[in-house]
């Protein structure tokens, strides 16, 4: 079945330090994003690639690094230098036809800060 | 940025009955897309209408779309216990890649 993976499902982090969150696409798409939620909001855009080996900040990716060296995987590491990691992460891929695709979402990644 | 914004915050009705949410943008859009969110979970695309689009149906699902008063309604009709969850409207700018989302309605059907 084709789909995205978001793994792990729950993490804890320290503060001051870094962790990497997961997420692999087998469906092909060209673009990958990554989202915040955090309770009772919307979602706000982090990162986004439109292709490999390219990306693009969103509206809060301050405290926030990626990388897109494959197609199929969009990591994101949530750096020290985020202060209020803690929320819902999400990550979505869509084919870059803006006009005729919805997004497919992952399952999410729950960050807390311990 | 959000760009859209759902109404009401919250909704509750019975089994059986037809749900209606709104939502409204603020700039000129390509297409506008609604999604479902299920508790902790993931988000599901329910459907997409574009900008030249005025109504759209899948199943108990009807989309309006009025890009004078840039607004959308979701009606779900016939509504089911599992239809509970919380939706989302979305939409992509013109001239935009990015899809930005309102902070959605959250939706109870009481059995």
């Amino acid at each position: 079945d084709g789909g995205i993976t978001q793994s792990p499902k729950y993490l804890f982090r320290k503060e001051g330090q870094n962790v990497t969150l997961s997420c692999e696409q087998n469906l092909n798409h060209d673009a990958m994003y990554w989202y915040r939620q955090d309770p009772g909001q919307g979602l706000r855009l982090i990162y986004y690639s439109q292709i490999v080996n390219d990306f693009q900040k969103g509206d809060i990716a301050e405290g926030y690094s990626v990388s897109r060296e494959k197609k199929e995987s969009f990591p994101l590491t949530v750096t020290s230098a985020q202060k209020n990691p803690t929320a819902f992460y999400l990550c979505a891929s869509s084919g870059t036809d803006r006009g005729n695709y919805g997004y497919t979402f992952g399952s999410g990644t729950r960050l807390t800060v311990v | 940025s959000q760009q859209g914004e759902e109404d009401p915050q919250a909704l509750s009705i019975q089994e059986g009955e037809n749900a209606t949410m709104n939502c409204s943008y603020k700039t000129s859009i390509n297409n506008l897309q609604w999604y479902r969110q299920n508790s902790g979970r993931g988000l599901v695309h329910l459907i997409l209408i574009r900008s030249n689009e005025r109504e759209k149906h899948s199943g108990r699902l009807r989309v309006t779309l009025d890009t004078s008063k840039k607004s959308s309604s979701l009606l779900i009709t016939a509504s089911r216990a599992a239809d509970t969850a919380s939706y989302f409207c979305a939409s992509i700018g013109a001239g935009s890649y990015q899809l930005t989302f309102g902070k959605g309605t959250k939706l109870s059907v009481i059995p």
